[in-house]
């Protein structure tokens, strides 16, 4: 079974801070994708990564695949209120089917 | 484009009733996904269909769980008898192609909030 393990599962910082959150698993994976997902709103996609050691940037936030195809990190440049929610890794594997992590939920103060 | 839609929104019944989600998933998007999210975890891949077929349904509990896709379009996810445990959010999802190992995104719904005292 393939499992993905987020960390931390819980983080609250002030504006301004900056921040990393992982994503571990002991599979390897075809692509990994990165959801946030706000209260009462189902997850949206903000990147993919499908290159072992790709690195995307989308405004404030890193997005790195490992090297191994097993971990992911994503990392925010000075946090901001409208960056909290849910952030979920999913990894899509020898299947069509996309599994999720198990969240980092982020709050971020004014 | 509309989103992909589901009904209800909320619903509290009591352990041993049954419940019946519905999802209509974008138009022309040939897969759709009901997962399970427990608050505050990543949502759990209940069953996959392609069109009206199913692709996978192994971590469906089928003694209490049923879903269907007719027609290849709207879904229904039937829980009967409900469980205490069985309090989450049902996320619909559907994407336009099959593969999503490489570049594929998968659309939410807004989910179904069960509540089961």
């Amino acid at each position: 079974t393939q499992l993905l393990e987020q960390s931390p599962q819980f983080l609250s910082i002030q504006e301004g801070e900056n921040l990393t959150v992982y994503c571990n698993s002991s599979s390897v994976f075809s692509s990994l994708q990165w959801y946030r997902q706000e209260p009462g709103e189902g997850p949206v996609l903000l990147v993919t990564v499908v290159t072992g050691g790709e690195v995307k940037k989308l405004k404030r936030l890193t997005f790195q695949f490992g090297d191994a195809r097993k971990d992911s990190s994503l990392h925010i440049t000075a946090a901001q209120p409208g960056d909290t929610g849910l952030y979920l890794c999913a990894g899509a594997g020898n299947t069509d089917k996309l599994i999720f992590g198990t969240g980092t939920r982020l709050q971020v103060f004014p | 484009e509309a989103g992909v839609a589901q009904s209800p929104r909320y619903k509290i019944i009591e352990k041993r009733q049954s419940v019946a989600f519905w999802c209509n998933p974008i138009s022309g998007h040939a897969t759709l996904y009901w997962y399970q999210q427990i608050l505050g975890q990543g949502p759990k891949l209940l069953i996959q269909f392609q069109n009206n077929g199913v692709v996978d349904d192994s971590q469906l509990p089928k003694d209490r769980f049923s879903a269907e896709r007719l027609k290849g379009v709207d879904s229904t996810l039937k829980i009967q008898p409900a469980k205490l445990e069985d309090s989450a959010v049902y996320l619909c999802a559907s994407t336009p192609i099959h593969h999503v190992a490489w570049d594929g995104e998968l659309f939410f719904g807004e989910g179904s909030r069960l509540t089961v005292l």
